[in-house]
């Protein structure tokens, strides 16, 4: 248990659908991050929030939009997807006051796109 | 970020200790040394990290080298619930804000009972 939760851990959408994956902290940080892990490939940061503003966002495609309403809960809105996109999607938190501070990461949502 | 070279497996008997190497021979003066690590089906987690004396915690050990070129991560004994993907990742001090982190491909450690 890391203070990092998300929903679903599983998740399986059709091309036309529209879903969501939701990440809850209650550890008072205040960053919050989404990555995709792709099978074979490195973990790839996808956006990054900081005081609920978004602070980076690494040429993700639109079809993915990240929501933070405040400093404990990420959403990240997921429609008209491709298959290419199955992957695990994590999210993290930390600090964003003070350098170098750990993350902590949730277990991630198994995500297949058919 | 500078970038880190990382064998891609290493292997391990059960109680032995582990010493698992990392090479970033353009860290810059500011960049600190993080390991994470990600079990099978979990997140990544926090392991250690230090900037230039060797640091020890209840996980593990970072020894870095005096020129900070490379460092290694030491597991002083290898239990199977130590098989994991170990990355090494450099974080430079200068950049404030949130802790985005960039990895790479990791070592995959395999522990032999």
């Amino acid at each position: 248990e890391t203070g990092v939760t998300q929903t679903p851990r599983h998740l399986v959408m059709g091309m036309t659908n529209k879903k969501s994956l939701k990440c809850e902290q209650h550890l008072g940080h205040n960053a919050m991050y989404w990555y995709k892990q792709s099978a074979k490939k490195p973990l790839e940061l996808m956006f990054v929030y900081n005081f609920k503003e978004q602070t980076e966002n690494n040429s993700v495609p639109s079809r993915f939009s990240p929501e933070c309403p405040n400093s404990s809960h990420l959403f990240l809105h997921l429609h008209t997807l491709q298959p290419e996109d199955s992957a695990l999607y994590l999210c993290a938190s930390s600090q964003a006051i003070g350098l170098n501070t750990e993350a902590f990461f949730g277990q991630g949502t198994r995500l297949t796109v058919v | 970020d500078a970038k880190t070279t990382q064998p891609n497996s290493m292997e391990s008997n059960e109680e032995e200790p582990v010493h698992l190497p990392c090479n970033h021979s353009t860290i810059s003066g500011t960049d600190y040394i993080h390991w994470y690590r990600q079990l099978p089906s979990q997140g990544p987690e926090y392991v250690i990290h230090g900037l230039t004396s060797n640091v020890n915690n209840r996980m593990a050990s970072l020894a870095i080298a005096e020129d900070r070129k490379s460092s290694t991560l030491i597991l002083h004994r290898a239990t199977l619930r130590d098989a994991a993907v170990y990355y090494c990742i450099l974080r430079d001090l200068q950049q404030t804000g949130a802790n985005n982190l960039f990895f790479g491909t990791g070592t995959r450690l395999t522990v032999i009972p």
